[in-house]
């Protein structure tokens, strides 16, 4: 079975600290792409990043860094110097089909910036 | 760069009625995707559209009907609405391997 889990459901922290969402994932392909999205409060899905499984090299972009670790089926967010813009629902996904492909959402992280 | 166009963006209706929803890709995707995303939920894979032909279905309900046309835009079509149907629709297109997978703003329904 193809399943995203994010454990964490609601994380709180006061601006300019590091926060990590974690993104845990279960496939039997070997081909699969990984995705997280911003969900701000007016709705729109906004995309992040993409990662394929073959590429394991971790990437950062400006305050944003994610880890990603086959071994343990996980794919990690970090926000570097959090700040209240931040704020917003966060979804990791999973999609395993070449084509056609359909994404699996975990259920979301609500994160919290307080000024 | 031009994204995906859905529309409207908002849509009230009554228990009962019809919608239909819209959504336009990005020029030279080949597969379009829709989700619904109810209040406090993940969005969940209704249906998608390969070269204007379905190409895979999730948890769509029988009242749900969709199809793409020629000029590759896609269509939500929802009878007989339920108060469970209020919901964030998302349309979603994308290059082959999953280039460019890209969402539109959504539409949010409101059925009363």
């Amino acid at each position: 079975a193809q399943k995203v889990t994010q454990a964490q459901t609601e994380i709180s922290v006061v601006e300019k600290e590091d926060v990590t969402l974690d993104c845990v994932y279960e496939t039997r392909d070997t081909t699969y792409y990984l995705f997280w999205y911003k969900q701000p409060p007016s709705g729109e899905l906004v995309f992040l990043i993409r990662r394929n499984s073959f590429d394991e090299q971790n990437e950062i972009s400006g305050r944003y860094s994610w880890n990603f670790q086959k071994s343990t089926s996980s794919f990690n967010f970090t926000i570097t110097a959090s700040q209240v813009v931040d704020s917003a629902v966060y979804f990791c996904a999973l999609s395993w089909q070449e084509y056609g492909n359909k994404l699996v959402f975990g259920a979301g992280t609500i994160l919290r910036v307080k000024s | 760069a031009a994204g995906v166009i859905q529309s409207p963006r908002h849509l009230i209706k009554e228990k009962r009625e019809t919608a239909t929803l819209k959504c336009y890709p990005i020029p030279r995707h080949d597969t379009v995707y829709w989700y619904q995303q109810g209040p406090g939920q993940d969005p969940q894979f209704l249906i998608s559209f390969y070269e204007k032909m379905q190409s895979d279905k999730g948890s769509i309900p029988d009242r749900f009907s969709a199809q793409q046309f020629s000029d590759y835009h896609s269509e939500l079509n929802m009878s007989s609405l339920e108060l469970g149907d209020s919901a964030l629709y998302f349309c979603a297109s994308s290059l082959p391997l999953m280039h460019g997978y890209t969402f539109g703003s959504g539409t949010r329904l409101t059925v009363v």
